[in-house]
């Protein structure tokens, strides 16, 4: 049984660009949410997806968005990209219903902007 | 100051010591989680709580809801036990993370 899934695993990428990361939950997981975590912090809560819908949003600006797909794979896409957006950005799935369920997390994508 | 707040930030111990590691939080909450994350930058979850105690091998966490503190433990610590620990809380249906206590072990 696969677990949380991302991908690419390292991208390097130039100020003004945009990326996107992918995300693919475990199996019989719904719901994903997605984190930055910048060096020397904890993880900061970006968004969370539900049924194809972004349920929940953390403080981070428009330039983050995001999408779900029908197999409950979700993807995040940052725009004109910032050197401040260089961090490790996290994936956590979960099944609906269930706030207090142990976490998930994928290994992460470690984004660097140049 | 932040909502949870984790203390050692940074600790080291000798192979075989008995280790703790703190966290303190602001907020009403519904589970605490204690989470293990290797340089690699994936997370493990090692424990959710809501009350109590709970263990796990050589990992003990307890919490106490009325101090708003809980305590992650490690006995006979090891090498491979070097990592950062994050404490995480649930407050109204969001998690909030601390910012992680980073223990390394020597042989």
């Amino acid at each position: 049984d696969a677990g949380v899934t991302q991908s690419p695993t390292h991208l390097i990428k130039t100020r003004g660009q945009q990326v996107t990361l992918r995300c693919s939950p475990k199996s019989g997981h719904d719901t994903v949410s997605w984190y930055q975590q910048a060096l020397g912090q904890g993880p900061q809560f970006i968004f969370q997806y539900y049924e194809e819908e972004e349920r929940q949003r953390g403080n981070f600006p428009d330039r983050f968005s995001g999408h779900q797909f029908p197999n409950y794979s979700s993807e995040l896409n940052v725009n004109a990209l910032l050197l401040g957006d260089s961090a490790l950005y996290l994936c956590a799935s979960s099944p609906t219903g269930t706030g207090n369920s142990p976490l998930h997390f994928g290994n992460g994508t470690r984004l660097t902007v140049t | 100051k932040n909502e949870v707040e984790q203390s050692p930030q940074n600790l080291t111990a000798q192979e075989g010591e008995f280790i703790t590691i703190n966290c303190s939080y602001s907020v009403g909450i519904s589970a605490l989680h204690w989470l293990q994350q290797h340089p690699g930058g994936g997370i493990v979850s090692l424990f959710m709580l809501s009350s109590g105690k709970k263990k796990h091998g050589r990992l003990i966490a307890t919490i106490n809801i009325q101090e708003k503190h809980s305590s992650l433990h490690i006995t006979a610590s090891h090498p491979r036990d070097s990592a950062v620990y994050i404490c995480a809380v649930r407050s109204q249906g969001n998690l909030i993370f601390g910012k992680g206590t980073k223990l390394s072990v020597k042989p």
